[in-house]
């Protein structure tokens, strides 16, 4: 049973359109997390949700937009897509009980997005 | 800010070489260190954390210690194998309102050749 899912695995689109990429969790985690991962492997926040509440939200152009309907899903939707939003987008949740940055986080596969 | 500096890769090792990967970190506070490991086409995996200084995390031969002197957690393995063959990202996890996101190095590639 996958801990941390994302739909779809590969995304392949042409600039200007819009798509979005899901991420379920059944950890029962409190905390979910956008990072991207540019083609150098670099690895960076974009955005947390704690119990459906935005916490974090890095300089991402407000192309990207998270949405979360309940602490279990995290989706993140891009409109108007350019080529270089092109990356391997991961998914993340952790517990965040009283342990301030203690807890590990869980990744999903990963979405590899692909704007032509 | 929070920051992560690993050593640059790809480092190539022969099977059961001793691997050290280097990382050291910019953090006020206290923050929290992991190791995650990808493999080819998969996502990350935590490997092993340490939460505050002097600790030392172990998992499946690998460890790193937790040194706030040196603001360093570098990664040993005595022997590697060619299935350790990964991308290796050092993180930290920093102290304070809403900062529980994970601040990542730039990976550091391991190909170990049998």
């Amino acid at each position: 049973d996958t801990a941390v899912s994302q739909t779809p695995k590969y995304l392949v689109t042409q600039m200007g359109n819009d798509k979005s990429i899901k991420c379920e969790q059944n950890l029962g985690h409190d905390t979910m997390y956008w990072y991207k991962q540019d083609s150098k492997k670099f690895l960076k926040i974009m955005f947390s949700y704690n119990n459906k509440e935005l916490i974090i939200n890095e300089t991402v152009p407000n192309r990207f937009s998270p949405k979360s309907p309940d602490k279990a899903h995290l989706n993140l939707h891009i409109n108007s897509l350019e080529l270089g939003d092109s990356a391997v987008y991961f998914c993340a949740s952790s517990q965040n009980g009283q342990g301030w940055g203690t807890d590990t986080q869980y990744f999903g596969p990963g979405t590899r997005l692909t704007v032509l | 800010g929070d920051s992560v500096t690993q050593m640059e890769g790809p480092v190539t090792l022969s099977e059961e070489a001793f691997l050290t990967i280097n990382c050291t970190y910019t953090a006020t506070g206290y923050p929290s260190l992991f190791w995650y490991v990808q493999y080819p086409g998969e996502g990350l995996q935590l490997l092993l954390k340490a939460t505050k200084a002097d600790d030392k995390g172990s998992n499946k031969g690998f460890e790193a210690t937790y040194r706030k002197e040196t603001t360093s957690f570098h990664l040993e393995k005595g022997s590697v194998q060619v299935s350790d063959s990964a991308v290796y990202f050092c993180a930290l996890s920093g102290v304070g309102t809403g900062r529980r996101a994970l601040t990542f190095g730039s990976g550091t590639r391991l190909q170990v050749q049998p």
